[in-house]
């Protein structure tokens, strides 16, 4: 089955450091991929999402190229702030058996803290 | 525009009972889908539900069910409760296209 594997954490960060969280994937056909944050005490948020190869999906200065050679979705900032700290959520966009709707698929997060 | 909301936020139960949650989804949205999410697991999808019908079904046991009302709105019910069941039950609201969902804040169930 489908399945997406996320860096460990957490990721602890000083201010305007360079952030890289690694994704990589496992599915079958061609998914659309997805990066969802959760901030502390609320629901996720899509943050960016890239629905074909090559695709460079991006948000709140952050980036994700779809990379199906390597099967791969890193999220990437060039700059972090202190309210970036946050749990991250790769995902894949699973069609399901009928062919349609929505199953997301998600990797175990990866908490990321900035501090200044 | 309101985001998706549910009830309760919090609720303690204790096992064999059962619960219903609720969400109501962002006005025009048709599809709500389910997510259990505990520190073990990660976040595991329970099913969608579109225009009444549940379109998808992820693979938890049938003490886990749910339904769509004609306005949209969703409730999922757990019965005969297990301390396992403890979780952060996430309900997500979209317009039926593929990933982009809308999450609300989750009703936080203990089973003690």
């Amino acid at each position: 089955g489908n399945s997406v594997t996320q860096m460990e954490g957490p990721v602890t960060l000083s201010e305007e450091a360079f952030l890289t969280i690694n994704c990589t994937y496992t599915a079958t056909g061609y998914p659309s991929l997805f990066w969802y944050v959760q901030y502390p005490g609320e629901g996720l948020q899509l943050l960016l999402k890239a629905t074909k190869a090559d695709d460079k999906g991006s948000n709140k200065g952050f980036e994700a190229t779809y990379r199906k050679e390597t099967t791969s979705f890193h999220l990437e900032k060039g700059s972090v702030q202190v309210s970036d700290s946050a749990v991250y959520f790769c995902a894949l966009s699973d069609l399901g058996l009928t062919g349609g709707g929505n199953k997301l698929t998600f990797g175990t997060g990866t908490q990321l803290k900035v501090e200044l | 525009k309101a985001g998706v909301t549910q009830t309760p936020r919090y609720l303690i139960k204790t096992r064999g009972q059962q619960v219903t949650l609720s969400c109501s989804p962002i006005s025009g949205h048709r599809s709500v889908s389910w997510y259990q999410q505990t520190p073990g697991q990660g976040l595991q999808f329970l099913f969608e539900y579109f225009s009444e019908t549940q379109r998808n079904k992820g693979n938890f046991p049938g003490r886990f069910s749910g339904r769509q009302f004609s306005n949209s709105r969703s409730e999922m019910n757990v019965s005969t409760l297990e301390l396992g069941d403890s979780a952060l039950y996430l309900c997500a609201s979209s317009t039926g296209g593929a990933g982009e969902l809308f999450f609300g804040e989750g009703s936080r169930l203990t089973v003690l």
